[in-house]
């Protein structure tokens, strides 16, 4: 079974559109987070979600919005698209945030504006 | 703040060579200290990690050892395959933080 899972793995639109990024975990985990990863695939995180309250948002432009119906699902909603958002966006999740366990990532989701 | 310096490549070696890839931090505190491969196409896979100064992470291989008094955690292999190319990411966590700070990658090649 896959720990983390993403849909879709690969996303292509037009700027000025709005979609959606899913993520699901099956590992019973408290955290999860999204990463993005750019062109010269430098990671950076943009959000986390524990028990569906937002603890970190790295400067993120608010046209990106996590959602979380879940303590197994954050969703990434990106509104207004726009040619810098082209990225391969990464979901992750983690026991206990913080004590120095590992986190598990998803296989990735590449993001492509035109 | 904090952050993780590795060298950025990229490293071409032959197969059963030696290898080294140097990873430095700024880090408040003690943080942990991991090794993340990505191998094409793919996502991320923990590769080893250490949680003190001091402690060895190791696994298919690779080593890292948490080197407080010089802020390093240098993965070291000793006869690297083919198989082994892909771009390794040193990342760290901060003490009472959540999301990791990551390196920028060193891609990693090698040839038979």
């Amino acid at each position: 079974d896959t720990a983390v899972s993403q849909t879709p793995k690969y996303l292509v639109t037009q700027m000025g559109n709005d979609k959606s990024i899913k993520c699901e975990q099956n590992l019973g985990h408290d955290t999860m987070y999204w990463y993005k990863q750019d062109s010269k695939k430098f990671l950076k995180i943009m959000f986390s979600y524990n028990n569906k309250e937002l603890i970190i948002n790295e400067t993120v432009p608010n046209r990106f919005s996590p959602k979380s119906p879940d303590k197994a699902h954050l969703n990434l909603h990106i509104n207004s698209l726009e040619l810098g958002d082209s990225a391969v966006y990464f979901c992750a999740s983690s026991a206990n945030p913080g004590t120095g366990v590992e986190q598990f990532f998803g296989p990735g989701t590449r993001l492509t504006v035109l | 703040g904090n952050s993780v310096t590795q060298m950025e490549g990229p490293v071409t070696l032959s197969e059963e060579a030696f290898l080294t890839i140097n990873c430095t931090y700024t880090a408040t505190g003690y943080p942990s200290l991991f090794w993340y491969v990505q191998y094409p196409g793919e996502g991320l896979q923990l590769l080893l990690k250490a949680t003190k100064a001091d402690d060895k992470g190791s696994n298919k291989g690779f080593e890292a050892t948490y080197r407080k008094e010089t802020t390093s955690f240098h993965l070291e292999k000793g006869s690297v395959q083919v198989s082994d190319s892909a771009v390794y990411f040193c990342a760290l966590l901060a003490r009472g933080a959540d999301g990791l700070t990551f390196g920028k990658g060193t891609h990693l090649i090698i040839q038979p």
